[in-house]
């Protein structure tokens, strides 16, 4: 069975630090991806990783994947108060388009 | 132009009661998805479908019964809801195989039972 963990779950920042949330999974995948949640909200993608070695930047955030430590993580640069959110972790399940999750990351940043 | 739009947004009902969230999507995805997520946020796969065909069918009681009447609407019908069905239900479709590069979520169906 297919386990992802997400740690740290909380983590309360001051603005301009820098941070890093991982992600690691239990068996093979084809595929990890980030989102992000804000309070109420749906959930929006951030990146896509699908090999092993991959990196993805979009402003302050960088992801990487190492499939053959299964690990993912979502790096964090000079974090501002605008990215506090919740941020998840999910995998996909190989061949079956299915996405186990991991528990999420409470990110608060304060001015 | 809302990629995957659900309705209600907030649904509050009564135990026992028999309940519909609708979920369409114009992207042209063959493929659609209930998710549940928690009080503490947890998120969990429900059902697939695939071009209307259930490919996806996790342990969850068969008071939940979703339907597809085209590949475009995928909808969840909830019997007899108890106090423990409360949780934000989001929709999501994918288009698998070649050109798959990730899932889009509906808004969210916060249901509530009381």
């Amino acid at each position: 069975e297919l386990k992802v963990e997400q740690n740290p779950l909380f983590l309360s920042m001051q603005e301009g630090k820098n941070y890093t949330i991982y992600c690691n999974y239990s068996t093979t995948s084809d595929r990890l991806y980030w989102y992000r949640q804000d309070p109420g909200k749906s959930l929006e993608s951030l990146f896509v990783l699908l090999s092993n070695g991959a990196v993805k930047q979009e402003g302050r955030l960088m992801a990487s994947l190492d499939t053959k430590a299964r690990l993912s993580t979502l790096h964090i640069t000079a974090a501002v108060h605008d990215l506090s959110a919740t941020y998840f972790c999910a995998v996909e399940v190989a061949g079956n388009y299915q996405l186990i999750w991991g528990a999420g990351t409470k990110l608060i940043i304060k001015p | 132009d809302t990629a995957v739009s659900q309705t209600p947004k907030y649904l509050v009902t009564q135990m026992g009661n028999d309940k519909s969230i609708k979920c369409e999507q114009n992207l042209g995805h063959d493929t659609m998805y209930w998710y549940k997520q928690d009080s503490k946020k947890f998120l969990k796969i429900m059902f697939s479908y695939n071009n209307k065909e259930l490919i996806i069918n996790e342990t969850v009681p068969n008071r939940f019964s979703p339907k597809s009447p085209d590949k475009a609407h995928l909808n969840l019908h909830i019997n007899s809801l108890e106090l423990g069905d409360s949780a934000v239900y989001f929709c999501a479709s994918s288009r698998p195989g070649q050109g798959h590069y990730g899932y889009t979520f509906g808004s969210g169906t916060r249901l509530t039972v009381v």
